[in-house]
């Protein structure tokens, strides 16, 4: 059974660049969550896709979209990359959407350098 | 803006030793409480998912109890081994899953 995978593992940009990260959720899984991990901080949640939907955002810029696809499988994009951008993004997947009590899977992360 | 709190922000323990560290949350309008367990290079792990006030939940030497009147959470390693060496993060969903800083145990033999 595979666990949440994301690619690439790591990531080179450099400042106004845009950039694209992956993530495919674990088996029978249908809603995907992303967050942004800074050093010293816990996960800053960005957004979550259910229903090929965003679904909740937190307080990120427009700079910050995604999508949805029908295999359930998400990409993260940023725009116009600033150097304050460089951290682990994380992808976590659960069941149904919202629900509080779900449990979320996280994938190894994407641990981005803007340069 | 919701404040999760986690105390201490590390912890030096030696083998053998047992631990807990705490996580504050909102007492008001509570639905659940996350436990995840974050090794170096790895994927955070889910540990316990918390509902009921005065819950007790237990994973080998891990044990995590829940006060929702008072908001807090505290989780125990007895016995800690090397292996526990982990950020322990705890996780309020209000909307979205909100987290903690995270406790960072090192474990030293």
């Amino acid at each position: 059974d595979a666990g949440v995978t994301q690619s690439p593992t790591h990531l080179i940009k450099t400042r106004g660049q845009q950039v694209t990260l992956r993530c495919s959720p674990k088996s029978g899984h249908d809603t995907v969550s992303w967050y942004q991990q800074a050093l010293g901080q816990g996960p800053q949640f960005i957004f979550q896709y259910y229903e090929e939907e965003e679904r909740q955002r937190g307080n990120f810029p427009d700079r910050f979209s995604g999508h949805q696809f029908p295999n359930y499988s998400s990409e993260l994009n940023v725009n116009a990359l600033l150097l304050g951008d460089s951290a682990l993004y994380l992808c976590a997947s659960s069941l149904r959407g919202l629900a509080s009590k779900e449990t979320q899977y996280f994938g190894p992360g994407t641990r981005l350098l803007v340069l | 803006i919701l404040n999760v709190e986690q105390s201490p922000q590390s912890l030096h323990v030696q083998e053998g030793d047992s631990t807990n560290f705490t996580c504050s949350f909102p007492s008001s309008n509570f639905y659940a409480l996350h436990w995840y367990r974050w090794e170096t290079a790895k994927s955070p792990e889910a540990l316990f998912v918390m509902t009921l006030n005065g819950d007790e939940k237990k994973k080998g030497r891990i044990s995590a109890t829940l006060n929702t009147k008072e908001g807090y959470s505290y989780l125990y390693i007895k016995g800690s081994q090397p292996e526990d060496s982990a950020t322990y993060l705890c996780a309020f969903p209000w909307g979205k899953l909100q987290f903690g800083a995270g406790t960072q145990v090192v474990v030293t033999p």
